[in-house]
């Protein structure tokens, strides 16, 4: 079972349009957690960590669900410019890092 | 400025060839990781290192080398016996356990 599972869409939506991902867990000793966006030909590039308590950052949100094991993100009102892939991150213990494969998000005029 | 660098960004490697990779970070973090990633896949964990003179295998160890001399910099060799060596080569650096940090990457072709 791999440690960190995400849908890799695609996912294809028009402007100014809600969408969520998801990213499940499988390990419950899991520390920290945090959402990349990739764009195409690039590095990841940190987008937010994920509190317990749950952190927005203008038109992003993110929540994290102990109990279920599981971290999301919504994007409301969606710009062309948010077009990207959208990796999940997930720490254990130490240096234990595990990515998602990624999310493919499109958003359309 | 603060940050994590790597050269080349394009590398065209003949069949039979050894490659060094180069990764440099200013962030003084302790951990260093190395991962591949091919077209339309996520990130595979090659070799990470949580401290000077010391690294672990990752998940696709094999055909690769890799040094932990300086806290600054962890180089990866892609050696003859990678048999698939063509993808994109992303490095990064964290606190521990913090969030990671990329470089650029280096695009790799085996020609």
């Amino acid at each position: 079972r791999k440690e960190v599972e995400q849908d890799p869409g695609p996912f294809n939506v028009p402007e100014g349009a809600t969408v969520a991902f998801n990213c499940t867990y499988s390990n419950s000793a899991s520390q920290s957690f945090f959402w990349y966006r990739q764009d195409c030909r690039k590095e990841p590039k940190l987008l937010m960590s994920v509190y317990s308590s749950g952190n927005e950052d203008g038109r992003f949100t993110a929540q994290l669900n102990r109990a279920s094991q599981y971290i999301s993100l919504l994007i409301r009102d969606s710009k062309l410019s948010d077009s990207a892939t959208y990796l999940c991150g997930v720490t254990l213990t130490g240096n234990q890092f595990y990515f998602g494969t990624g999310t493919s998000l499109t958003v359309i005029p | 400025d603060g940050g994590i660098t790597q050269s080349p960004k394009y590398l065209f490697r003949k069949e039979g060839q050894n490659v060094t990779l180069s990764c440099e970070q200013n962030l003084n973090h302790d951990a260093m990781y190395w991962y591949r990633q091919d077209p339309g896949q996520g990130l595979r964990l090659i070799y990470y290192s949580q401290i000077v003179n010391d690294f672990q295998k990752g998940d696709i160890a094999e055909g690769y080398s890799v040094s932990r001399e300086k806290k600054e910099s962890f180089p990866l060799t892609v050696t003859s016996a990678q048999k698939n060596p063509t993808a994109f080569y992303l490095c990064a650096s964290s606190t521990s356990p913090g969030e990671q940090f990329f470089g650029p990457g280096t695009r790799l072709t085996v020609l």
